[in-house]
């Protein structure tokens, strides 16, 4: 079935460093990729998404690129800030046709704390 | 307001009794899911539903029960065959698609006592 790898965390970085943060993903056919972010206590919402190959989805300074070849959606923001502290979660839809039409499967999240 | 709404937002519960978490929707949407939230275990689909009426078992649906009577609401009752209910959970709506975006409420935390 569906699947979706990100990197081990937590993560901890210095206000204005870079960040990437890896998510890796098992799907058949041509799913379509998410990032969400979740503030403390907080549900998710929707950071950024892309829906094909080679699409690039960005938003608030943060860009994630589709890569069917390597199967990954890799999120980086350039200049982090301490507001960008929170949990980040890589997730994809439609995958496996329709044996799964509508499932939407997320990875274990990545926990991301920015010291001033 | 607009959106996705739990509740209760906190919820304790005695071992052995089933519990209903609630999940109501004003966006219209096709689509609702629950998911549970564990530290360092993401979020796991328990049960989703794209149409009223029907609904299927996600990743670790055992111990858990839906419904899907009206297309506002997707209550999820958490039942004394789960060993193991304290957690977070999360209930989200989508529209129709595979490329749209889910919306989350708040969350309800239940705690066995």
């Amino acid at each position: 079935g569906d699947s979706v790898t990100q990197m081990e965390g937590p993560v901890t970085l210095s206000e204005e460093a870079f960040l990437t943060i890896n998510c890796t993903y098992t799907a058949t056919g041509y799913p379509s990729l998410f990032w969400y972010v979740q503030y403390p206590g907080e549900g998710l919402q929707l950071l950024l998404k892309a829906t094909k190959a080679d699409d690039k989805g960005s938003n608030k300074g943060f860009e994630a690129t589709y890569r069917k070849e390597t199967t990954s959606f890799h999120l980086e923001k350039g200049s982090v800030q301490v507001s960008d502290s929170a949990v980040y979660f890589c997730a994809l839809s439609g995958g496996a046709g329709g044996t799964s039409y509508g499932k939407l499967t997320f990875g274990q999240g990545t926990i991301l704390t920015v010291h001033p | 307001d607009g959106g996705i709404t739990q509740s209760p937002k906190y919820l304790f519960r005695k071992e052995g009794q089933n519990v209903t978490l609630s999940c109501e929707q004003n966006l219209n949407h096709d689509a609702m899911y629950w998911y549970r939230q564990d530290p360092g275990q993401g979020l796991r689909l328990i049960y989703y539903s794209q149409i009223v009426n029907d609904f299927q078992k996600g990743d670790i649906a055992e111990g858990y029960s839906v419904s899907r009577e009206k297309k506002e609401s997707f209550p999820l009752t958490v039942t004394s065959a789960q060993k193991n209910p304290t957690a977070f959970y999360l209930c989200a709506g989508r529209g129709r698609g595979e490329n749209t975006e889910a919306f989350f409420g708040q969350g309800t935390r239940l705690t066995v006592v």
